[in-house]
């Protein structure tokens, strides 16, 4: 089975520009999770989905945006890129039972250089 | 209120030795404590997992020591071996604040020497 697929793997963009970020969760999988590791940091929490709808949102600013469609996938959207930004963005997927802790499943993550 | 403090920050182990790493919160509405392992180019993946109700986890050989009354957990990593070598995560999650969301420890880079 495919485990949680992120595209893409690298990406350099400029200061001002924007971003999208795509993640397919493992299938069955409901809930994605957005995660930003700054290099040497642990991850820190920008969003969680479920069945479309924003369950949580992290300290991130309003540049940061997210999605999810019908079929589960989700994006990541940031606007006005700074310097700051520049880490490893992950995604992360699960069956999400409400109420119930579970695993979360990570993908490896997009690299995301902003100059 | 929302931290979690992971030490040491780097830890060098015998290969056959006993890896131990330290984590503390501060929020008591955390009620789940996983430990992630991470190698370079790849995302967190979930090692073991504990429960506030329960003192002591174990799965082959990871051990989770979990303190409710200090707010203190500890991953013990019994024989390690070179292949141990990674970056360890902590991390506390709670379902209240936003989310199903997990707040991570800096981090622990284990070296397993020969």
């Amino acid at each position: 089975d495919a485990g949680v697929t992120q595209s893409p793997t690298h990406l350099i963009k400029t200061r001002g520009q924007h971003v999208t970020l795509r993640c397919s969760p493992i299938s069955g999988h409901k809930s994605v999770s957005w995660y930003q590791q700054v290099l040497g940091q642990g991850p820190q929490f920008i969003f969680q989905y479920y069945e479309k709808e924003e369950r949580g949102r992290g300290n991130f600013p309003d540049r940061f945006s997210a999605r999810q469609f019908p079929n589960y996938s989700s994006e990541l959207n940031v606007n006005a890129l700074l310097l700051g930004d520049s880490a490893l963005y992950l995604c992360a997927s699960s069956l999400d039972q409400q109420g119930v802790r579970e695993k979360l499943f990570f993908g490896s993550g997009t690299q995301l250089s902003v100059l | 209120q929302q931290q979690v403090k992971q030490s040491p920050q780097s830890l060098i182990v015998q290969k056959g030795g006993i890896s131990i790493i330290n984590c503390a919160y501060e929020n008591t509405a955390f009620d789940y404590f996983p430990w992630y392992q991470q190698f370079p180019g790849k995302g967190p993946a979930l090692l073991i997992a504990i429960r506030p109700d329960v003192s002591e986890k174990k799965e082959g050989r990871f051990t989770i020591s979990f303190n409710k009354s200090a707010k203190q957990f500890s991953l013990h990593i019994m024989d390690s071996q070179p292949g141990d070598s990674a970056t360890y995560f902590c991390a506390a999650g709670g379902l209240t604040g936003g989310g199903n969301k997990l707040t991570f420890g800096t981090g622990t880079q284990l070296k397993v020497e020969l």
